[in-house]
């Protein structure tokens, strides 16, 4: 299994441009998370998919944030227009549910710089 | 209050060290409690869940304090290998059942 897939690996833009970060989940898992990470607030949820529905996005931080999943093997988080202050690791995930049993596997991340 | 708090550390410990870390949640209604690990500029990967009744995984052990909300992992005969963060996460009740993450804890194994 290659795993949680996600491109591009490093991201660097001018505060303004659009980011379009993608992800492709581990075939037959049904939920799909989109985390952010950054050194003052560490690993955020902003929003969460099961069976390509957005069940909560309450992480989202504003508008300029927007994520979908047209079907099940690929989602897409956007930032327009992208600021410096959205510079992070942005990290997606998936897993087959949401029982304790039911790991979350993460992807390697796409660093993004916005200068 | 954050829900999940981790002292950042860093540790730095000689090899063949036992190391602990705790993690303090404030939701009482936590459920599920997992720690993580995190290699520099890699992804989360589970470590191992943590039970009520506590647990082992070779040289690893988690333990889980309900009454006084905090969770711990303990490292024995750490290895230079074990340099890494360590991240607590739980589940809060509801229907929302997501991860919630501490900031981690640094830990440095030294020859």
């Amino acid at each position: 299994d290659a795993g949680v897939i996600q491109s591009p690996r490093h991201e660097v833009t001018e505060m303004g441009q659009e980011v379009t970060l993608r992800c492709k989940p581990i075939s037959g898992h049904d939920y799909l998370f989109w985390y952010r990470q950054t050194m003052m607030r560490g690993l955020e949820l902003l929003i969460y998919f099961n069976n390509n529905v957005p069940i909560d996005d309450s992480g989202m931080p504003e508008d300029r944030f927007s994520a979908k999943m047209p079907n099940a093997s690929f989602s897409t988080l956007k930032i327009q227009p992208s600021e410096p202050r959205d510079s992070a690791v942005y990290f997606c995930a998936s897993s087959r549910g949401l029982a304790k049993s039911d790991e979350q596997f993460f992807g390697p991340g796409t660093r993004l710089t916005v200068l | 209050r954050k829900e999940v708090e981790q002292d950042p550390g860093p540790f730095n410990v000689p090899e063949g060290a036992t190391v602990a870390f705790n993690c303090t949640y404030s939701n009482s209604a936590s459920q599920s409690f997992f720690w993580y690990r995190q290699d520099c500029r890699k992804e989360p990967k589970l470590l191992m869940s943590v039970y009520s009744s506590g647990n082992e995984d070779g040289r690893f052990t988690a333990q889980l304090n309900r009454a006084s909300q905090y969770i711990s992992l303990l490292i024995r005969d750490s290895k230079l290998s074990d340099s890494a963060t360590y991240l607590c996460a739980l589940i809060s009740s509801g229907s929302a059942r997501q991860l919630t993450f501490g900031s981690g804890t640094q830990l440095t194994v030294l020859p």
